[in-house]
């Protein structure tokens, strides 16, 4: 079965550092992955997604994510984080039926 | 605006009373699902809907039911909830079923059953 992993479940970046979320994934086929935000009290977002192609995604927000197949991995990266930034990220796989399966997220805190 | 809405955001009930959570959107999306998150866990699918009339188990389906009489909406009921089901709600859609498609989200309803 398609399952996603996020090994941090919490990290604290300085404001104006970088930034890379990481995400591993299990799926057979070439996966389709998405990176969600959920900012305090709202809904997700979509930040970006992968199908096929150019394995470097750029999203909204400033954000990019690079898709590894040797590695299993779509790690998310921002050059230079915002405290509007601090927020918790899903990583999200496309599985069987067309179902989303998600990481266990990671929340994202950022020192002034 | 394109958006889906959630009713009510916050609700605090008792073991066994029946409750339905309302999930509407306007952007005439055929594909409608629930989710719930719990921390540590992620969202976890409870139900989907691929269209009008079309609904099926996700995940963790037990204890809860939906309909889907019309396309806009696609309410979650708990007939009689327990304190297992307290968690954070969100219902999402998105234009059809093909996995390629961005879901989007409800802004979440936040139920705790006492």
């Amino acid at each position: 079965a398609q399952s996603v992993t996020q090994p941090d479940i919490h990290i604290t970046v300085s404001e104006g550092a970088s930034l890379e979320l990481r995400c591993n994934y299990s799926y057979g086929a070439t996966p389709y992955l998405f990176w969600y935000v959920q900012s305090p009290g709202q809904g997700l977002q979509l930040l970006l997604k992968y199908f096929s192609g150019d394995t470097l995604v750029q999203g909204i927000k400033g954000f990019e994510a690079e898709f590894k197949r040797s590695q299993s991995s779509f790690n998310l990266r921002k050059p230079s984080v915002h405290w509007s930034d601090a927020a918790e990220y899903f990583c999200a796989v496309v599985g069987g039926a067309q179902k989303l399966v998600f990481g266990q997220g990671t929340r994202l805190t950022i020192n002034p | 605006e394109a958006q889906v809405t959630q009713n009510p955001r916050y609700l605090i009930t008792v073991t066994g009373k029946k409750l339905t959570v309302t999930c509407s959107q306007n952007m005439n999306h055929e594909y409608m699902s629930w989710y719930r998150q719990d921390p540590g866990l992620g969202l976890r699918q409870i139900y989907y809907s691929m269209n009008v009339e079309a609904t099926d188990k996700g995940d963790v389906p037990e204890g809860y039911k939906v309909s889907r009489k019309e396309k806009r909406n696609f309410p979650l009921i708990l007939e009689s909830p327990s304190p297992n089901q307290t968690s954070l709600y969100f219902c999402a859609s998105s234009l059809t079923s093909g996995g390629y498609n961005e879901q989007f989200f409800g802004p979440g309803t936040r139920l705790t059953v006492l």
